[in-house]
């Protein structure tokens, strides 16, 4: 089955880092970019960016660099989005998904969302 | 502000069609990058509803078109149904920020 299982939710600490994972199974993973995608509370979709699945090459969107960063695993078709210093505006469902044509950019196949929590 | 400009909401009554716009710019739709359509019901991730501007993914009924023109682009729903009711969003490429991005989104009520 083709599908993107994302960790559970998460509560942090102002200050702190939290990993989100995004395992992929059903297909050839490093053959699909994978995005990310932020959805604050009762807010619209924000780009973050990608990273090629293929070479571990990380793009991102203005207003995600310095504290974010993607990474792989491809042994265990696994892309992670790791967020540090951590603020309370981070709050938010945080998305993966498979660009489904590298000529269209296009998002085919998205995770469930994983819900990361900042409160003290 | 989103970079897509799109109605926060819109409405209908079922069986009737509705359509939601998606206005961009010289860098995005009017650079003639694909424009695609999404569909998030309440509590769950977004679904990809159209691609490359009036394509359908297999599975989304007949019932959902997507156009474009000059910089904008447009999403209509015939024959609306109750399960419809969900939040819109367009999505492109923008060449002025070198990424994807996404409209505000539109909440369609179903009356």
């Amino acid at each position: 089955q083709v599908q993107l299982v994302q960790s559970g939710s998460e509560l942090r600490k102002p200050g702190a880092s939290v990993k989100v994972s995004c395992r992929a199974s059903g297909y050839t993973f490093t053959s699909y970019p994978m995005n990310w995608v932020r959805q604050a509370p009762g807010q619209g979709l924000e780009w973050m960016g990608w990273i090629n699945t293929y070479t571990g090459n990380p793009t991102y969107a203005q207003g995600f660099t310095g504290r974010f960063v993607f990474s792989l695993d491809t042994s265990v078709s696994t892309a992670y989005l790791q967020i540090s210093s951590l603020k309370a505006e981070d709050t938010a469902v945080y998305y993966c998904t498979r660009v489904g044509s590298g000529s269209k950019w296009y998002f085919d196949l998205w995770g469930r969302g994983t819900l990361v929590t900042v409160s003290s | 502000q989103s970079v897509l400009t799109q109605p926060p909401s819109v409405s209908g009554a079922p069986g009737q069609r509705v359509t939601i716009s998606c206005t961009g710019s010289s860098s995005n739709i009017g650079a003639g990058y694909d424009v695609h359509w999404y569909q998030q019901l309440p509590g769950t991730a977004p679904k990809l509803l159209i691609y490359g501007n009036s394509n359908r993914p297999s599975g989304v009924p007949d019932r959902f078109s997507g156009s474009k023109s000059g910089t904008s682009a447009s999403l209509a729903i015939s024959g609306l149904q109750a399960e419809d009711e969900a939040d819109y969003y367009c999505q492109s490429y923008d060449s002025s920020l070198s990424g994807s991005v996404f409209g505000g989104g539109t909440k369609l009520t179903v009356l």
